[in-house]
């Protein structure tokens, strides 16, 4: 059954500290995606790659926040340092990307941060 | 400005009955529109993707329609059941062209609770 994964589930943590969350994406697929959701705003895409190359970060804050992956089956975000306004759950998702026409996405069960 | 709305913003029905969640979007050049459902403290799960020349698609108890003429959609759940209750997401993908990624743009979602 293959799925994304994300660890750790929940994290709290205090202003200034730094947090990596980390996502393994389903063995196959290429492209693999940030997002993060609060109350206000909905699901936002903090980044995008495609076969381990950042194509797309512009949603995230660049001063804080960076995203890797230093194989195809781990990325990685980044946020140092942390802010309470970072508080939101984050989601990794992957796909085939160009492989498949629909660029269908599968979302892990996410990472719920919170800042104090 | 590429635009998802979504309504309405809550919905509250009873066991057994229909309902149907409405989605607008301004975003161009389309690709493909896409509902998700996410269950709480889970991430979003696909329901239904549709091209632009599909106009409906089912998947079980869900039926989603797409109006590209006038950028509309709606989704449609047959005889609810209590494990319905959810968000449920509206997302449409710009069409980049070629190989490139088509970016996302999220509706906030509509809040869907079913009583017995």
């Amino acid at each position: 059954d293959a799925r994304v994964t994300q660890t750790p589930r929940h994290k709290v943590t205090e202003m200034g500290q730094e947090v990596t969350m980390r996502c393994q994406p389903i063995l196959g697929h290429n492209t693999v995606f940030w997002y993060r959701q609060t109350m206000m705003q909905g699901l936002e895409l903090l980044a995008y790659f495609r076969n381990r190359a950042p194509l797309d970060d512009s949603g995230m804050p660049k001063d804080r926040f960076s995203a890797e992956m230093p194989d195809a089956t781990l990325a990685t975000l980044k946020i140092q340092p942390s802010e309470p306004r970072d508080s939101a759950v984050y989601f990794c998702a992957s796909g085939l990307g160009i492989g498949d026409r629909r660029n269908e996405q599968f979302f892990g069960p996410g990472t719920r941060l919170t800042v104090l | 400005k590429n635009q998802v709305e979504q309504s309405p913003q809550s919905l509250i029905i009873l066991e057994g009955k229909n309902c149907t969640l409405q989605c607008n979007y301004t975003v161009s050049p389309f690709s493909n529109l896409r509902w998700y459902k996410q269950d709480t403290g889970r991430g979003p799960v696909s329901l239904t993707i549709m091209t632009f020349s599909e106009n409906t698609k089912s998947n079980g108890r869900y039926t989603a329609t797409l109006d590209a003429d006038t950028k509309q959609s709606s989704l449609h759940i047959t005889a609810s059941q209590l494990s319905d209750s959810a968000s449920y997401i509206c997302v449409v993908i710009l069409n980049a062209g070629g190989t490139s990624y088509g970016k996302l743009t999220f509706g906030q979602g509509t809040i869907l609770t079913v009583h017995p």
